[in-house]
């Protein structure tokens, strides 16, 4: 029982550089969302996908890029990395559908743990 | 705007004893609540949750957490602590009108020595 994967689990990277990290869920759920885990400050949304097709800005996306490929993978850009974007990076999904799920827990990744020099 | 403030970055507590971990919030509305607990280099793990009804909600792991409105509270307890219960604990709000959109705590580090 998988539940969400994400590739890949750590990475280095120059100032500069590009690097699209990926998500994948086998729990057939609608929604996904990439989240940035910094000391002291929680976890803030970059962005979400709703439904398969659909994507919105959370609190934090200037720097980044998504895309829906499907309903399983919800994939997050960096197109040039800033050393700003050091961080722990998690990706989630929540079952349920259309506006009725709000009361259904988010299932997290292990995330990425990305550091940019 | 949704908000949750943890207000204690640590508790430490000796094993057996009870644990408390605090949680207020701001929500337009009636909330959905939520506690998760990380341990070292894993994703968050659902605890609980409160949605409706009775204002004490039980949970994983022996947890359970006190909805109170009046004091826009969502406390975390355990009446017996365990070294194994040791980690991070997250706070989450999304408000009634938000589907979409979870706010998080700072997070509250709880150690617990034997």
């Amino acid at each position: 029982n998988a539940g969400v994967t994400q590739t890949p689990k750590f990475q280095v990277l120059k100032t500069g550089q590009s690097m699209t990290l990926q998500c994948a869920q086998d729990m057939n759920h609608n929604s996904m969302y990439w989240y940035r885990q910094d000391p002291g400050m929680g976890l803030r949304l970059i962005y979400y996908s709703a439904s398969e097709g659909t994507t919105d800005k959370g609190e934090v996306p200037n720097g980044y890029n998504v895309s829906r490929l499907n309903k399983r993978e919800f994939s997050l850009r960096l197109e040039s990395a800033a050393p700003s974007q050091t961080s722990v990076y998690f990706c989630a999904s929540t079952g349920g559908g259309g506006t009725g799920m709000g009361n259904q827990p988010q299932h997290f990744g292990d995330g990425t743990r990305l550091s940019i020099l | 705007a949704q908000s949750v403030a943890q207000p204690e970055d640590q508790v430490n507590v000796a094993e057996g004893n009870p644990l408390t971990v605090k949680c207020t919030y701001s929500v337009s509305g009636n909330p959905y609540l939520f506690w998760y607990v990380q341990y070292p280099n894993r994703g968050l793990q659902f605890l609980l949750k409160y949605i409706t009804g009775d204002n004490l909600v039980k949970g994983s792991y022996g947890f359970e957490a006190e909805f109170n409105k009046s004091q826009t509270s969502f406390h975390l307890k355990k009446p017996s602590a365990l070294v194994s219960d040791s980690a991070l604990y997250f706070c989450a709000v999304r408000g009634l009108n938000n589907d979409y959109k979870l706010s998080f705590g700072a997070g509250t580090t709880v150690t617990v020595r034997a």
